[in-house]
């Protein structure tokens, strides 16, 4: 199994909601990233987790908050999230430096 | 801090056209390089990538990249293009130091082909 898999596919959320985002792999990688990607523009990172713990947080606003429950899951906590924030918001998961990437949850920030 | 430039922004080819899109960083240390390809509505997959050894590398849908390690560069070439190869193509960067998590993207190339 070389998938990692992503719910929901659409969200469209207000900016006084708390909504979640997942991400799932069962490859047994060791690190899982979330990036988030706006029309027309490449990936940009924002969290990578290794062995469960926390490594880099690219100064994301804190109404984005990550979760790692266990080495396959890894959620995206959203609070009070601006219209701005609206955008395609990507998983991906390594063993070493290739990543696999999921198919995206698109956020709709009204 | 990696950096990564592609030179094309958007590429019109007409089937049957050879591609070449170019790809050049910036960085002091050793690196992995990739090209992922985004089709439309689908999500980021690989199409090949470079850690060592021939720096004339082969991937999927007959691309294949050259990396030549003193121009910093790293061009995705496909002799025929076809109408299906119409996406968007980025160039990614990782360096070896530092775990292999840190991956800087190109602004990436979208490519048009044309029947």
């Amino acid at each position: 199994d070389t998938e990692v898999t992503q719910t929901p596919k659409h969200l469209v959320m207000g900016m006084t909601n708390k909504k979640s985002l997942k991400c799932e792999q069962h490859m047994g990688h060791r690190a899982m990233y979330w990036y988030k990607q706006k029309a027309k523009k490449p990936p940009e990172l924002m969290f990578v987790y290794s062995y469960e713990k926390l490594s880099i947080n690219e100064s994301v606003p804190s109404r984005f908050s990550p979760e790692c429950p266990n080495s396959s899951l890894l959620n995206l906590h959203l609070h009070a999230l601006q219209p701005e924030d609206s955008a395609l918001y990507l998983c991906a998961s390594s063993q070493d430096s290739e990543q696999y990437f999921g198919p995206g949850t698109r956020l709709t920030v009204t | 801090a990696q950096s990564v430039s592609q030179h094309n922004h958007h590429v019109i080819l007409s089937e049957a056209a050879s591609l070449e899109l170019g790809c050049n960083y910036s960085y002091g240390g050793t690196v992995n390089l990739f090209w992922y390809v985004q089709y439309p509505g689908q999500h980021l997959q690989l199409l090949l990538k470079y850690f060592s050894g021939d720096p004339l590398v082969k991937g999927i849908k007959g691309f294949e990249a050259e990396f030549i390690k003193s121009k910093f560069s790293f061009n995705l070439r496909k002799p025929s293009v076809q109408w299906s190869d119409t996406a968007e193509y980025f160039c990614a960067v990782i360096p070896i130091a530092g775990g292999y998590q840190k991956v800087t993207f190109g602004i990436g190339t979208k490519l048009q082909v044309i029947p």
